[in-house]
């Protein structure tokens, strides 16, 4: 089984700040990595698929990168609506298992 | 609009069952690849069972031999039965869609509420 760990575990910024998450894979999963946001009381949204793919509908300011193992998602410039709690998903195999969360705060 | 709309949770015995029902509505349950995905404050996301368009099923070890999956077509519905119930399967159940491109899963693009489900003696 695939364990994906993510850091920080607490991001604390201020809206018009650029946000900088990381999710590392105990071993390859190529490019098949997704980041959902999760708002209190919401579902997860799917933001990022194969890594770098925005999902329909997600702003710009969202970009996902890397492989293999080290996977970065960026948010550009913070708006309000965006502090919320970040997962990424591996889509590798069976079991697809998730991130413990990056929660984004306000400063 | 495209939507999943979950039912059925409840509060349960430890050893009962229980079955979920997740409605689709804007497009067809039984031609698309459908999730079971449940989440608790202590472990997070954890990712329970999918049905292929095909019909093939995968589990969480957690849960294989427990819990069955299924769809029904008439009612454009996917299904949790969940059998013997433990502690910990508590949490919140939301069904997701699952993104098919180029012969792969890609990312689960559709996402119910969530239904409460709470194993407690």
């Amino acid at each position: 089984e695939v364990v994906l760990t993510q850091s920080p575990a607490t991001l604390s910024l201020s809206p018009g700040e650029r946000a900088t998450l990381s999710c590392r894979a105990s071993q390859s999963v190529n490019n098949y990595l997704a980041w959902y946001q999760q708002r209190p009381g919401q579902a997860p949204r799917l933001l990022i698929y194969d890594a770098s793919s925005r999902a329909t509908g997600v702003p710009g300011r969202f970009s996902g990168s890397g492989s293999e193992t080290d996977f970065t998602l960026t948010i550009s410039s913070l708006e309000p609506e965006d502090f919320a709690v970040y997962y990424c998903q591996h889509r590798l195999n069976w079991p697809s298992t998730f991130g413990q969360g990056t929660k984004v705060e306000i400063k | 609009e495209v939507q999943l709309v979950e039912s059925g949770g409840s509060l349960v015995h430890p050893g009962e069952s229980l079955r979920l029902s997740c409605t689709a509505s804007g497009f067809t349950v039984s031609t698309n690849y459908m999730n079971w995905v449940r989440q608790t404050p202590e472990k997070g996301l954890e990712w329970v069972s999918v049905l292929y368009n095909d019909g093939i099923t995968f589990y969480a070890d957690s849960v294989r031999g427990r819990f069955t999956i299924s769809t029904d077509s008439s009612k454009n519905t996917l299904y949790l039965q969940m059998n013997s119930l433990r502690v910990e399967d508590t949490a919140v159940y939301y069904c997701a869609r699952d993104l098919y491109r180029s012969a792969r899963l890609r990312g689960m693009d559709v996402w119910g509420q969530g239904t409460t489900v709470t194993v407690s003696s």
